[in-house]
């Protein structure tokens, strides 16, 4: 069983740039939700994808946007990077909608 | 909204000792609750959920957590600790017909030799 991947593992970007994060599911997991964790937080919720549609969303602007693909990848994109972006992001894929999820080990995003 | 309390924000205890997080929830009709642990530079692992059933619920690594409704609470314990659990520990929370995990801050346990 191959858990959940993500790359980069660490990402340095200027504010006002663009940024695209990429995380590979647990085969056969057709749920995938990012969440963002600051330092010191807990983790928060930025979105679900579901069979490639969005399926809810968390307290974040349009500028965080994502994608899901059939093969059990997805993305996260944030434009127009500000420093408060700078935070671990973290992947997390389930069975389904309501199954517990499995974490990836995060991408680390530096905004200067 | 829900949300989650932790109430510590670390915990010290020497190897061998027993150990008690706790955590706290706003109340819902149905919720599923969750304990994660998180080792330095790395993502979430799952010790154990709550979904149904009994309240008394066992997880990975010896460690259990006891579901009381009437107190809105989840509190993690492990009867005797070893190094290796010094991390940050997470309780979390979905209400039922909800697709978001609500974290705590999480507690950071130190466990000295």
């Amino acid at each position: 069983e191959t858990g959940v991947t993500q790359s980069p593992t660490h990402l340095i970007k200027t504010r006002g740039q663009q940024v695209t994060l990429r995380c590979s599911s647990q085969s056969g997991h057709n749920t995938v939700s990012w969440y963002q964790q600051a330092l010191g937080q807990g983790p928060q919720f930025i979105f679900q994808y579901y069979r490639e549609e969005e399926n809810g969303r968390g307290n974040f602007p349009p500028r965080f946007s994502g994608l899901q693909f059939p093969n059990y990848s997805s993305e996260l994109n944030v434009n127009a990077l500000e420093l408060d972006d700078s935070a671990l992001y973290l992947c997390a894929s389930s069975l389904d909608r309501s199954s517990p999820l499995h974490f990836g080990n995060g991408t680390r995003l530096t905004v200067t | 909204a829900q949300s989650v309390t932790q109430l510590d924000s670390q915990v010290p205890v020497f190897e061998e000792a027993p150990v008690e997080l706790r955590c706290n929830y706003s109340s819902s009709v149905s919720v599923y609750l969750f304990w994660y642990v998180q080792y330095p530079n790395q993502g979430l692992q799952l010790l154990l959920k709550y979904l149904s059933g009994s309240t008394l619920v066992k997880g990975i690594n010896g460690f259990e957590a006891e579901f009381n409704k009437s107190q809105t609470s989840f509190h993690l314990r492990k009867p005797s600790v070893h190094i290796s659990d010094t991390a940050e520990y997470f309780c979390a929370v979905r209400r039922g017909g909800s697709e978001k995990l609500v974290f705590g801050k999480g507690t950071k346990l130190t466990v000295n030799p």
